[in-house]
């Protein structure tokens, strides 16, 4: 069974710009979560999406945002990047059913803006 | 408000030598779940155990074992006889219950375990 892939892996903007990062999850996995990793503050919730709709939110400005397709990948986005978003943008999938399903985490997006 | 505190931001020891993480955490709910996840320098997280707030038997796997004392609220981790493979950094997360089945996983800022030959 394949893992969590993540594209792009690596990946160089500027400040004020814009960035769509991608996850496709395990197949049959209908939950996708998105963390945010920095040497600061850690690892952080973004949101989770399950069956295309939003059904978790962490505490981050409106600039990220996210969205699943039928298919169950996920899309996450940031805009007008700060040099603070720099990161490593890790995506999990689980089945979804339980709140408390084990994830499973890709291998992440380094993002760093300059 | 949830919170996982790791008190070791990194340990060193020698290969074969036992060590002990640390995880102590925070919330107001009583039903609840702790993991464990490594995350080796791949930078992919591995989850490890998960244990909920009613089962605080000891778990042992291989070389690894987890104490979890609810009246102190710690969920301890254990590697005995270290081996340069276990170097990594170690995280203990926390995740409430949803009736809706939401995900989240409250992280502490990790252990960076380093184990020398």
């Amino acid at each position: 069974k394949a893992g969590v892939t993540q594209t792009p892996r690596y990946l160089i903007k500027t400040r004020g710009q814009q960035v769509t990062l991608s996850c496709s999850p395990i197949s049959g996995h209908r939950s996708v979560s998105w963390y945010q990793q920095t040497p600061g503050q850690g690892l952080q919730f973004l949101f989770e999406y399950f069956s295309e709709t939003q059904r978790n939110k962490g505490n981050f400005p409106g600039r990220f945002s996210g969205r699943q397709f039928s298919n169950s990948r996920s899309e996450m986005n940031v805009s007008t990047l700060e040099l603070g978003d720099s990161a490593l943008y890790l995506c999990a999938s689980s089945s979804g059913q339980l709140s408390y399903n084990e994830q499973f985490f890709g291998p992440g997006t380094r993002l760093t803006v300059l | 408000a949830q919170k996982v505190t790791q008190a070791q931001t990194e340990i060193s020891v020698v290969e074969k030598e036992d060590v002990t993480l640390d995880c102590v955490y925070e919330t107001r709910d009583t039903t609840y779940y702790l993991f464990w996840y490594k995350q080796p320098p791949s930078g992919e997280l591995v989850f490890l155990i998960r244990r909920n707030s009613f089962d605080e038997q000891n778990e042992i796997s291989g070389r690894y074992s987890w104490n979890f004392q609810k009246s102190t609220s710690s969920f301890n981790f254990t590697i005995t006889a270290s081996q340069v493979v276990d170097s990594a950094v170690y995280f203990c997360a926390l995740s409430e219950v949803s009736l809706q089945g939401a995900q989240k996983l409250v992280f502490g800022q990790g252990t960076r375990l380093t184990i020398n030959p």
